[in-house]
């Protein structure tokens, strides 16, 4: 079946630090790929989606792009800041309007 | 920006009772909604799939008369936890697909029930 595998947490970084969770995905077909962010006691927010092989989806500093012959769809930004605390998931969706299967999150703490 | 209303944020309730909870799409119909269950510092595990005016079609290993699921109207989906007990103290969360985004999945604020 489609699964989601993302690097283990906590993730603990320095302000203005470089950032990568890692995310692989097992799926048949074309997926949809996506990154969702949530903060303490709250649901879920959209970060960024790539819908194809190649897409590069990018918000707010932070990028992801697909790739298909890795199976892989990891997380970066450039500078992180103490606002960008938060847990981490990364999603797919096998087609338009499915169900979302999740990876298991990845809580980031940055320090000043 | 599409909006997912979830009620209420948080409940506790006794052991045996039920509770309901709400999520309302605010300025889009939803004709599918999604209830999810975390666990503290855990994934989120899909429970159901609600589709207005039909039944849910429920994952595995989840008790579907234990958690009710109606989808009433395009706007509004319920889940009832019923007989609740200890162990069904959890964050739900709902989330429903908006329709003129591509893939646009809009999650609710979620629920935390604690069970006493």
């Amino acid at each position: 079946g489609n699964s989601v595998t993302q690097m283990e947490g906590p993730v603990t970084l320095s302000e203005e630090a470089f950032l990568t969770i890692n995310c692989t995905y097992t799926a048949t077909g074309y997926p949809s790929l996506f990154w969702y962010v949530q903060y303490p006691g709250e649901g879920l927010q959209l970060l960024l989606k790539a819908t194809k092989a190649d897409d590069k989806g990018s918000n707010k500093g932070f990028e992801a792009t697909y790739r298909k012959e890795t199976t892989s769809f990891h997380l970066e930004k450039g500078s992180v800041q103490v606002s960008d605390s938060a847990v981490y998931f990364c999603a797919l969706s096998a087609a338009e309007g499915g169900k979302l299967i999740f990876g298991q999150g990845t809580e980031l703490s940055v320090k000043p | 920006g599409a909006v997912v209303s979830q009620h209420p944020s948080w409940v506790i309730c006794k052991s045996g009772t039920s509770v309901k909870i709400e999520c309302r799409s605010l300025d889009f119909q939803a004709t599918t909604m999604f209830w999810y269950r975390q666990f503290p510092k855990q994934s989120l595990m899909l429970m159901a799939t609600s589709n207005e005016g039909s039944k849910a079609t429920y994952e595995q290993g989840v008790e579907k008369d234990k958690f009710l699921i109606n989808h009433a109207s395009l706007t509004l989906s319920t889940l009832t936890v019923t007989s609740a007990h200890p162990e069904d103290s959890s964050f739900y969360i709902c989330s429903a697909i908006n329709p003129a985004g591509s893939y646009g999945y809009t999650f609710g604020s979620g629920t935390r029930l604690t069970v006493v």
